[in-house]
Parts: structure tokens; C-alpha cells; sequence
């Protein structure tokens, strides 16, 4: 099946500084990649969907001027979590998938400090 | 995509049957039953899915009763390293890529102890 990888696995970052975290698609042709967000003992919640070479569109409550997606080739798209502060601090997974089945990345766990 | 409800948190010993259930009662002719886990601090794993008939993989299997309201994964020899978070999940199977999009629940928390 297809594999996504994502980096980095884990970062820590001082507050008001910026953090760009990578998926990428290793054998997969993904036109749509979907960024999820996940606080402590709480479930996956959908930021954004990802579309290659357009622009991305976000789920109700997600400032997209903070979380800058961006998806240039069909085997990347990249999250950039702008001006972080200590309420970013989650755990950040990224997917794609066929029309049988979603494949996700190993995700990134930010710290904002 | 229809809603599911699993209970909070299982417990099961080392070796024995693991049973989840899932209950869907609002699940349509055409959406799939979909199993995913989630171990502590990695991206979610996908298990098994079935439509109509009861399912086997080297994972597990998935019962799905024949009205299709409620559902039940089995991991058949529970180890310690089974010790995740489940999800039900239940969606269209769409064109695309558009299928890497979930709406994940609370899930089950199912703990395995020696």
C-alpha cells in the first residue's frame, strides 16, 4: 500500500517563531492530502484539505493566515504553523488515500515553549 | 457519513479474543464499515473494513450483523502491543483521493494487560 512520510516526527520551537512540517507521498500520486490536529486524550480533528496546485481549504475554526498549506507537487504538502504559540503544542498528522483506503503519516508532535 | 458510537474503554488479557463493537444504526446502503487503531503518539493504522459480509485479514476479523447496524472487531490472540485506540468509522467509498478524508469518533481506548 502507499506509504506517507512525515517530518519531523517531533519539535520544539520558541513561541512567536515558525515550524514547517513535511508529508510526503513515497509511491503514491496524492492530489488531495488532508492535515489533521490531535490534542491530548481527544480524537483526530480535521484542519484543512490540501489540493496540489490550488488552494487549500479549512474546516470551520481554523485560521488559515496561521496555518499555511501548501501543496506544489503531487508528492508533498507542507503545514507551516506561523507565529506558534503554546496553544498550537499537538500532535500534527497528515493522510492520503485511494478510493478504498486512507494511509497516514507518523505525525509531528510540536511544542511550542 | 454515518455517525458511530463505541464504548469509552475495554480492557482484555494477554492471549485471549479482543471483541469491540460499533453500533452505526444509521448506516446507508452504500457506506462501508471501516476499523483504524491508533497507538500512543503515531499516525492512525488501518485494520479492516467490510461492506455486508463478515471479513478476515492477518489482523483481524470484522462481524457485521445483517441488518449492518452495529458491527464487532475481533483480534482473535490479543498482545500487548494491541494497546491502542480503536475507530469505527463508517463512509462512502468515493473517487480518488478524496477517501483520506475521516471523521474519526472518540474511538475505544483498549487496553491489554499481561
Amino acid at each position: 500500500g502507499a506509504v506517507v512520510s512525515q517530518h519531523p516526527s517531533w519539535v520544539i520551537c520558541k513561541s512567536g517563531t515558525s515550524v514547517k512540517i513535511e508529508c510526503r507521498s513515497l509511491d503514491f500520486q496524492a492530489t488531495t492530502m488532508f492535515w489533521y490536529r490531535q490534542f491530548p486524550k481527544q480524537s483526530l480533528m480535521l484542519m484543512a484539505t490540501s489540493n496540489e496546485g490550488s488552494k487549500a481549504t479549512y474546516e470551520q475554526g481554523v485560521e488559515k493566515d496561521k496555518f499555511l498549506i501548501n501543496h506544489a507537487s503531487l508528492t508533498l504538502s507542507t503545514l507551516t504553523v506561523t507565529s506558534a504559540h503554546p496553544e498550537d503544542s499537538s500532535f500534527y498528522i497528515c493522510s492520503t488515500g485511494t478510493n478504498t483506503e486512507a494511509f497516514f503519516g507518523q505525525g509531528t508532535r510540536l511544542t511550542v515553549v | 457519513d454515518a455517525k458511530t458510537t463505541q464504548p469509552p474503554s475495554m480492557d482484555c488479557a494477554e492471549g485471549r479474543a479482543a471483541n469491540l463493537p460499533c453500533n452505526h444504526s444509521t448506516i446507508s446502503g452504500n457506506e462501508y464499515v471501516y476499523w483504524y487503531r491508533q497507538i500512543h503518539s503515531q499516525g492512525p493504522q488501518y485494520i479492516i473494513h467490510g461492506l455486508k459480509n463478515n471479513e478476515t485479514n492477518e489482523m483481524a476479523s470484522l462481524i457485521i450483523t445483517e441488518d449492518r447496524k452495529s458491527s464487532t472487531l475481533i483480534l482473535p490472540h490479543a498482545t500487548l502491543r494491541d494497546t491502542a485506540v480503536y475507530y469505527c468509522i463508517v463512509l462512502s467509498r468515493g473517487g480518488g483521493t478524496s477517501y483520506g478524508k475521516l471523521t474519526f469518533g472518540q474511538g475505544t481506548i483498549l487496553t491489554v494487560h499481561p
